[in-house]
């Protein structure tokens, strides 16, 4: 079974001090890793989609990067409309359409 | 414009009621999905309708019934409403089961508490 984990649970920053989320995942077959931002009350807003070992990605302060373990979600120099809650989930497999098996997400709190 | 848009955003209501929800995109996507998120913020797919057929049926309970009435909808219906079911239910679409990978756009969420 398609397993995601997050780390850290919760996050707290200072405005400015940089950091990264981690994703770690085990599939039979990765399809592709995506990263959504969830603010309270309201449904996933997709940021990326990562689909090989290598691959990075860019928007903003935002940088995704991509292992054939682990994705890594760095923040640069974050501001207080950062603070979200990061999901990563994965696509995998040959069959089984597309669902997304989802971790259970970092909530990051930037101060000022 | 919204692109994924559901309803109703609340709803409270009785256990052992029936009730649905409804999705509606507007961005020409084929393939529809209905996700639960527990009290935990945990996401976890229910069901998927790629052009107004199911493709994915999660080990859902047969209580909940989606309908998709073409490819721009799809609705939830749950019969005999328990306490276990309050959490907020979101759909999603996508371009197209056709494509390997394919991005999911969310719509805002119903909050549904079960009393």
């Amino acid at each position: 079974e398609d397993q995601v984990t997050q780390s850290p649970e919760a996050l707290r920053l200072q405005e400015g001090e940089s950091s990264s989320l981690n994703c770690s995942y085990t599939v039979s077959g990765l399809r592709g890793l995506f990263w959504y931002r969830q603010d309270p009350g309201k449904g996933p807003e997709f940021l990326f989609t990562l689909y090989s070992a290598g691959e990075e990605k860019e928007k903003e302060r935002l940088k995704a990067t991509l292992t054939k373990k682990e994705s890594f979600l760095h923040i640069t120099a974050p501001k207080p409309e950062d603070s979200a809650t990061y999901l990563c989930a994965v696509q995998a497999g040959a069959g089984g359409g597309n669902k997304l098996t989802f971790g259970t997400g970092t909530q990051l709190k930037v101060e000022l | 414009d919204t692109a994924v848009s559901q309803t109703p955003k609340y709803l409270v209501t009785q256990m052992g009621n029936d009730k649905s929800i409804k999705c509606e995109q507007n961005l020409g996507h084929d393939t529809m999905y209905w996700y639960k998120q527990d009290s935990k913020k945990f996401l976890k797919i229910m069901f998927s309708y790629n052009n107004k057929e199911l493709i994915i049926n999660e080990t859902v309970p047969n209580r909940f019934s989606p309908k998709s009435p073409d490819k721009a909808h799809l609705n939830l219906h749950i019969n005999s409403l328990e306490l276990g079911d309050s959490a907020v239910y979101f759909c999603a679409s996508s371009l197209g089961e056709r494509l390997y990978t394919d991005t999911q756009y969310f719509g805002p969420g119903t909050r549904l508490t079960v009393l």
